[in-house]
C-alpha cells in the first residue's frame, strides 16, 4: 500500500513551546489529511480535515490557534501545537488520501508520541 | 451522530478463532474497516467491506456485516502471538473522515 511518514516519532518539549509534526505523502498525492489524537486506551479522535491550499476544517472543541495545520502541497502538511501545555502530551496520528477518486484509502502515518513537560 | 462501539478486551488462546464484535449507527456508512494497531505505533488497514457486502474473506480474516442490524465482526482464524494488539472498526460514509470504535484489545495465550 501507499506510504505515509510522519516525523518526528517522538517529541519532548518544555511547556509553552512549539511543536511541528509533519505528515508526508511519499508515493501519491495527499489531497486530503486528517488528523486524529489518541489518548492512552482510548480511540482516535479526529481533530481536524485539511484539502490541500484550502484552510482546514476543525471538529467542534479544538482550538484552531493551538493547534495550526497546513496543507500547502500535495504530499506535506503539518500539525504545529503551539504554547504546548502538559494536558497536550498524546499520541498524534495522520492519514492521508488521494480525494480525487471517490472512496480510495486513506493510509495512516506511524504517529508521533509528544510528551510535554 | 455517529458512534461506534465496540467491546473492550478479547483473550483466546493460541490457535483458536478471535471474534471481534462492532456495532455502528450511521446508516449511511459505505465503507467499514479494520484496522490492527501494535504498542507505539500507527494504524495498519487489515480490511474493509463496502455496505452492499454480508462477507469478504482475505486469508485469515473474516468479516461479517450485518447492515440491517448495524453489526460487523472480525474473525481471526488460527490466531497467533503476533496477533495481539489492539483492533479498531471504523465508519466512513463516501470516503469522509473516519469514525473509529474505542479499540478492542486482543490478548493470545500460548
Amino acid at each position: 500500500g501507499a506510504v505515509v511518514s510522519q516525523h518526528p516519532s517522538w517529541v519532548i518539549c518544555k511547556s509553552g513551546t512549539s511543536v511541528k509534526i509533519e505528515c508526508r505523502s511519499l508515493d501519491f498525492q495527499a489531497t486530503t489529511m486528517f488528523w486524529y489524537r489518541q489518548f492512552p486506551k482510548q480511540s482516535l479522535m479526529l481533530m481536524a480535515t485539511s484539502n490541500e491550499g484550502s484552510k482546514a476544517t476543525y471538529e467542534q472543541g479544538v482550538e484552531k490557534d493551538k493547534f495550526l495545520i497546513n496543507h500547502a502541497s500535495l504530499t506535506l502538511s503539518t500539525l504545529t501545537v503551539t504554547s504546548a501545555h502538559p494536558e497536550d502530551s498524546s499520541f498524534y496520528i495522520c492519514s492521508a488520501r488521494d480525494g480525487r477518486t471517490v472512496n480510495t484509502e486513506a493510509f495512516f502515518g506511524q504517529g508521533t508520541r509528544l510528551t510535554v513537560v | 451522530g455517529e458512534d461506534v462501539e465496540q467491546s473492550l478486551f478479547l483473550s483466546v488462546r493460541e490457535g483458536d478463532s478471535s471474534v471481534i464484535n462492532c456495532t455502528y449507527t450511521d446508516s449511511s456508512s459505505t465503507y467499514l474497516y479494520w484496522y490492527k494497531q501494535e504498542p507505539g505505533a500507527g494504524l495498519q488497514l487489515l480490511t474493509y467491506i463496502f455496505s452492499n457486502m454480508d462477507m469478504k474473506q482475505d486469508q485469515r480474516l473474516t468479516v461479517l456485516l450485518n447492515k440491517k442490524d448495524k453489526h460487523l465482526s472480525l474473525r481471526i482464524a488460527d490466531t497467533q502471538t503476533g496477533d495481539s494488539a489492539i483492533y479498531f472498526c471504523a465508519e466512513s460514509t463516501y470516503g469522509n473522515k473516519l469514525v473509529f470504535g474505542a479499540g478492542t484489545i486482543l490478548r493470545v495465550k500460548s
